[in-house]
């Protein structure tokens, strides 16, 4: 069956920066592409950027361009997306979720990884 | 980017009820909408994806409609299991965006 298993829940300080995994399984990794959705707390979802597991060409909102990169590891069928410079606002739950088709719909969440910034 | 605001925020209701959301784009998204349940400490789940087509699994009670700007989420018979948040989301156009949110609650 179809799986994205996510990293578990990290806490950073103000500053820093976080490294969420994304594993997936239960499918052929290259024909889908994976996005990264987070939800702070008690808030409603926010689309963060698209990686696409072929080529690992990336497109991203543009409030976290410069600030989030997204990878993969065709071998590990594993995508990762690392959050520098971090803030209390970037305290949230990070999901991972697969699409078909570039823009969606998100078929397939991973459970979440918590993410915890705090000095 | 393409706004997207849903009504009400949030609602109480009865099981058996028929409950009805909607969801309003900025701008055209043609039918590229799209309808997910939330439970409290889960990742949400797709309901309907372009505006009208259930999900395979997701129960013949949850139905789709709209096109253009205006959509709705209708659920025919509230059951116990369908307490949660409902997002709409837009998948026309990146930045993809999520409505607000709907809490359906127990009355």
């Amino acid at each position: 069956q179809v799986r994205l298993l996510q990293s578990g829940a990290e806490v950073k300080k103000p500053g820093a920066s976080v490294k969420v995994s994304c594993k997936a399984s239960g499918y052929t990794f290259t024909s889908y592409y994976l996005h990264w959705v987070r939800q702070a707390p008690g808030q409603g979802l926010e689309w963060m950027g698209i990686i696409n597991p072929t080529g690992g060409t990336t497109r991203f909102a543009q409030k976290f361009q410069g600030r989030v990169a997204m990878t993969r590891d065709t071998s590990a069928s594993t995508v990762y997306m690392e959050v520098s410079s971090l803030n209390s606002d970037d305290t949230a739950v990070y999901y991972c979720a697969r699409v078909r088709t570039e823009l969606g719909p998100f078929d397939y969440w991973g459970q979440g990884t918590l993410v915890t910034v705090s000095s | 980017d393409i706004q997207m605001t849903q009504s009400p925020s949030s609602l109480s209701a009865s099981v058996g009820d028929r409950v009805t959301i909607t969801c309003r784009a900025s701008q055209t998204i043609d039918s590229y909408l799209n309808w997910y349940q939330q439970k409290t400490g889960k990742a949400p789940k797709l309901l309907i994806y372009d505006a009208s087509s259930l999900q395979g699994g997701v129960p013949s009670r949850f139905s789709g409609s709209g096109s253009g700007t205006d959509f709705t989420l209708t659920i025919g018979s509230l059951q116990p299991e369908d307490f949660a948040t409902y997002y709409c989301q837009q998948s026309y156009s990146t930045p993809l965006t999520f409505g607000g949110g709907t809490k359906v609650e127990i009355k």
